[in-house]
C-alpha cells in the first residue's frame, strides 16, 4: 500500500527565509509524489508532482521540491517565503494500478509565514 | 490542465436532507473522483465515477449514502444522502491530479 506522512502539524517561518515542508513516503516500486497547497475557503491547487528525471522538481509560484529515493523523501521547499505562502500544505502519492486521480494523501502541514 | 467547476459551492442543509453536488469538466476525461475533506483534516477518496459503468466506491463508503452519476465524459454529480452533522466536510471533484474548488457542505 502507499502511503505519505508529513511529519510536521505547522511550520513557522520568518518572510524572506527558507521554507521547507517535509514529507516522507511509503510506497512499492517507483513512486508518483505530488504537493498541492490548500488557501482558506479554497479547493486544491496543484504545485509539483515527482514522477522520474532530475530529483529536483520545480513547480509553480516559485516552489521545487527534492526527490531523495535512499531517505524516502520529497520535501517541498521555497528559498524565500512569503506572507502569502501561508497556507495548508499536502503531500500527496499516486495510487499505482489507477489513472490519474486516485490519490493518498498526507495528514497536511500548516504554514504560517509571519512578516 | 483541466477546469474543473462545482455547484454549489457552499451550503447549509437539515439534518436527514440530501444534497446533489455537479461536476462540470471542460474536457472529456475517463474517470472522475469524489474526495471528502472533514473539519481540520487531510482528503479522503469516496468513489471513483465511470462514464458507462457503476461508480467504484473505496472502504467505508457505500452507493446508498453516496451516489454517484456520471452521464457523460464532461459531468458527474455526488449525492450526501440522509445527511447528518457528521457529513458536514468540504466535497471535491478531481481529473488527472486536479481539482475543482469543492463544495463546503455544512448539516445542522
Amino acid at each position: 500500500a502507499q502511503s505519505v506522512a508529513q511529519p510536521e502539524d505547522q511550520v513557522n517561518v520568518a518572510e524572506g527565509n527558507p521554507l521547507t515542508v517535509k514529507c516522507t513516503y511509503s510506497v512499492s516500486g517507483n513512486p508518483y509524489l505530488f504537493w498541492y497547497v490548500q488557501y482558506p475557503n479554497r479547493g486544491l491547487q496543484f504545485l509539483l508532482k515527482y514522477i522520474t528525471g532530475d530529483n529536483l522538481v520545480k513547480g509553480s509560484y516559485g516552489f521545487e521540491a527534492e526527490f531523495n529515493k535512499s531517505q524516502t523523501s520529497f520535501h517541498l521547499k521555497r528559498p524565500s517565503a512569503l506572507v502569502s505562502d501561508s497556507a495548508l500544505y499536502f503531500c500527496a502519492v499516486r495510487v499505482r494500478g489507477d489513472s490519474w486521480g486516485k490519490f493518498q494523501f498526507g495528514a497536511g502541514t500548516q504554514v504560517v509565514v509571519t512578516p | 490542465s483541466a477546469v474543473i467547476s462545482q455547484k454549489p459551492s457552499r451550503d447549509i442543509c437539515q439534518r436527514g436532507t440530501s444534497l446533489t453536488i455537479q461536476c462540470q469538466v471542460d474536457s472529456q476525461v475517463t474517470m472522475m473522483f469524489w474526495y471528502r475533506q472533514q473539519p481540520g483534516q487531510s482528503l479522503t477518496l469516496i468513489a471513483t465515477a465511470n462514464q458507462g459503468s457503476e461508480a467504484t466506491y473505496e472502504s467505508g463508503f457505500v452507493i446508498d449514502k453516496f451516489p454517484i452519476s456520471r452521464p457523460n465524459l464532461t459531468f458527474s454529480t455526488l449525492t450526501v444522502s440522509n445527511m447528518s452533522p457528521e457529513d458536514s466536510s468540504i466535497y471535491l471533484c478531481s481529473v488527472e491530479g486536479f481539482f475543482g474548488p469543492g463544495t463546503r457542505l455544512t448539516v445542522l
